[in-house]
């Protein structure tokens, strides 16, 4: 079946370091999503994305759609204290009307 | 600033009590999705709904769980009787099917305890 393969798992990082993660699978997507949950929250959309090779900005993220379809990179520039949490990638279920599969999440630490 | 809301946002019960969790979805989204997260599993789809009409629900415990939309403003999440192991946080989200694209808006959750 679809699944998401993330990772890291988790990064311990010094403020103001660069951070990237990354999502795979072995299908096809159309649309790859990242979501930052805060502890005690809700997972938050931070950057969809539609098209392959498509490359979004969000502020100091950017997350590019893999060309292949089979993979999606998360980048956080000059990190800081509040970008602690975790990152989770997503991607809807092949013709299962909007159902999402989630990768297992990469918990982001940084050091101030 | 459009948000789903979700009520209560924390519930401690005992075991065998039902338990109704509400979601408001934002307007306008025609998709509504009830998610249970926790540490051994993650984040795991319970139900969904397009447009009021329940799509899936194969990721629920169908003996003790429902879910449904009695109007576009408002889904629920019912356990009864609740369990322990049902202890979890449940998420509410909406979404809008555009084409070929479709986001999740997530809500701050319900944080379950049942002794």
């Amino acid at each position: 079946g679809q699944q998401l393969n993330q990772s890291p798992q988790s990064m311990f990082i010094q403020e103001g370091e660069d951070v990237s993660m990354n999502c795979t699978s072995s299908s096809i997507f159309n649309t790859w999503l990242w979501y930052k949950q805060d502890p005690g929250e809700g997972p938050v959309l931070l950057i969809a994305l539609y098209k392959a090779g498509e490359l979004t900005s969000n502020g100091r993220l950017t997350a590019q759609f893999g060309i292949t379809r089979k993979d999606s990179f998360l980048n956080i520039s000059a990190s800081i204290p509040s970008d602690v949490g975790i990152y989770f990638c997503a991607g809807p279920f092949y013709n299962q009307g909007g159902k999402l599969i989630f990768g297992q999440g990469t918990e982001l630490s940084v050091k101030p | 600033d459009a948000r789903v809301t979700q009520t209560p946002r924390h519930k401690v019960t005992e075991m065998g009590q039902e338990v109704t969790m509400r979601c408001q979805p934002i307007l306008g989204h025609n998709t509504v999705f009830w998610y249970r997260q926790t540490m051994m599993q993650g984040l795991e789809l319970l139900a969904y709904f397009r447009n009021r009409a329940p799509l899936d629900d194969s990721g629920m415990p169908k003996d003790r769980f429902s879910a449904e939309m009695p109007d576009a403003t408002l889904a629920t999440l019912k356990i009864q009787p609740s369990e322990p192991r049902d202890s979890a946080v449940y998420f509410c989200a909406s979404g809008l099917r555009l084409g070929l694209g479709e986001t999740q808006y997530f809500g701050p959750g319900t944080r379950l305890l049942v002794l």
